[in-house]
């Protein structure tokens, strides 16, 4: 059955390096989203995509997190340098519009020392 | 205020009772409203949408809007234990474009 991919589930890295993070959409949903989750914070948006392009990323640190769709099944979140605070679940749903129902991929869990 | 409020919870139900999650919006112009479940370890899932004033019921799971008082209800019927779980309610604010902003999630609880 169709479902949201990302890769890798688990990371650990140290501070200061660069953190990628992969997400395949759903075939056919022309609408991308990134989120991190935290205890303290709940869920947040970061970034989302319709058709490939970036239509909101105001909820990212923009010095440090950067989030493109080079094409229509992959969607890629990147963190450089990565810091402690970094530290959270990283979701990637997709769906056919913004205000549209959302299917949320397994997410990765990062850790930064 | 936040855009989407949730009681945090936990929320105790005992087995076989009616569980009442309920969720309060600021946008008075949101349009869509969704209720996800998420189990510990793991990611949201969509339980209920639901777009018009009144009651929509699939199953055990009854979704409740009124927009007039700007609140969104979702009701467990018959909770089971696999019921206990994190419940969002999600809500598009129509003043940020739109976006689907998600409330902080009740966890519930169901005490067999």
């Amino acid at each position: 059955d169709a479902r949201v991919t990302q890769t890798p589930r688990h990371k650990v890295t140290e501070m200061g390096q660069e953190v990628t993070m992969r997400c395949q959409p759903i075939l056919g949903h022309n609408t991308v989203f990134w989120y991190r989750q935290t205890m303290m914070q709940g869920l947040e948006l970061l970034a989302y995509f319709r058709n490939r392009a970036p239509l909101d990323d105001s909820g990212m640190p923009k010095d440090r997190f950067s989030a493109e769709m080079p094409d229509a099944t992959l969607a890629t979140l990147k963190i450089q340098p990565s810091e402690p605070r970094d530290s959270a679940v990283y979701f990637c749903a997709s769906g056919l519009g913004q205000s549209d129902t959302q299917y949320f991929g397994p997410g990765t869990r990062l850790t930064v020392l | 205020q936040k855009e989407v409020e949730q009681n945090s919870g936990p929320l105790s139900v005992p087995e076989g009772a009616i569980a009442s999650l309920n969720c309060t919006y600021s946008d008075r112009g949101s349009q869509s409203f969704f209720w996800y479940r998420q189990y510990s370890g793991k990611s949201p899932e969509l339980i209920m949408f639901i777009y018009s004033n009144g009651d929509k019921e699939d199953g055990r799971f009854t979704a409740q809007l009124n927009k007039a008082s700007q609140y969104v209800s979702l009701l467990i019927r018959d909770s089971q234990p696999s019921d206990s779980a994190t419940y969002l309610c999600a809500v598009n604010i129509y003043s940020s474009a739109s976006k689907i902003i998600f409330g902080s999630g009740t966890r519930l609880s169901i005490r067999p």
